[in-house]
């Protein structure tokens, strides 16, 4: 049972074009939202996060969007940068619905970027 | 330390011998996390602690897996009676406190031979 899922196992975009990856999840229980990138051979390192009170969220050229009517959440680079190469992993939690699980995360598999210069 | 230690950062031990991962938390961090990630796979939740006490344990997938952390810092998760199917990345992660942004390790590559 995939609860999060990322169903593009890779995406190959131009130096300083827009990356869109994309994320879905089943979980109604789900209330918080993780982006995390990595590097061969490191943890994961995570890139921005968002509330399910809000709808977007900017950190630089790092966008999140959620859509909760849809239950699909994407993150869009833009410009993208070769650096920017890594696996992306959408992850999320049910951070207030109280009981133990709270500090748990569920990852997508994961989408490869690639972007060329 | 700055960042979240695991050592060893690889093992190779033979079928049905016994292991141990060790995991150093940031600093400060209450919450603790072990996750287990396969080749093509996103990490998997394995257990999480708050403080010294184990608060989901739902991820461990059987009773050879076993995991501490006594004094609410270092924790180490433990494997028995290893299977070839226990070849794994095991991430550990901390925050400062559960439900706050995450961070991971570099994680130890486990394979079981």
């Amino acid at each position: 049972d995939q609860q999060v899922k990322q169903n593009s196992p890779s995406l190959s975009v131009q130096e300083g074009r827009i990356s869109i990856l994309n994320c879905d999840y089943t979980n109604s229980m789900f209330d918080y939202f993780l982006w995390y990138k990595k590097y061969p051979a490191e943890g994961p390192t995570f890139l921005i996060s968002i509330s399910s009170i809000k709808d977007k969220n900017e950190d630089g050229r790092f966008t999140v969007f959620l859509n909760k009517s849809a239950k699909h959440l994407s993150l869009h680079i833009v410009p993208s940068q070769p650096g920017d190469s890594a696996v992306y992993f959408c992850a999320a939690s049910a951070r207030y619905a109280g009981g133990t699980s709270y500090g748990k995360l569920t990852f997508g598999q994961g989408t490869i970027l690639t972007v060329h210069p | 330390g700055a960042g979240v230690s695991q050592t060893p950062s690889n093992k190779v031990t033979e079928k049905g011998k016994y292991v141990e991962l060790r995991c150093d938390p940031i600093s400060g961090h209450t919450a603790l996390y072990w996750y287990r990630q396969s080749l093509g796979q996103g990490p998997e939740f394995l257990i999480y602690f708050q403080g010294t006490g184990a608060a989901d344990d739902s991820g461990l997938p059987n009773d050879r897996f076993f995991a501490v952390r006594p004094e609410g810092s270092v924790s180490t998760l433990k494997i028995q009676r290893t299977e070839r199917g226990d070849s794994a990345v095991y991430l550990c992660a901390s925050s400062f406190n559960a439900g706050t942004e995450a961070f991971f390790g570099q994680g130890t590559r486990l394979t079981v031979v």
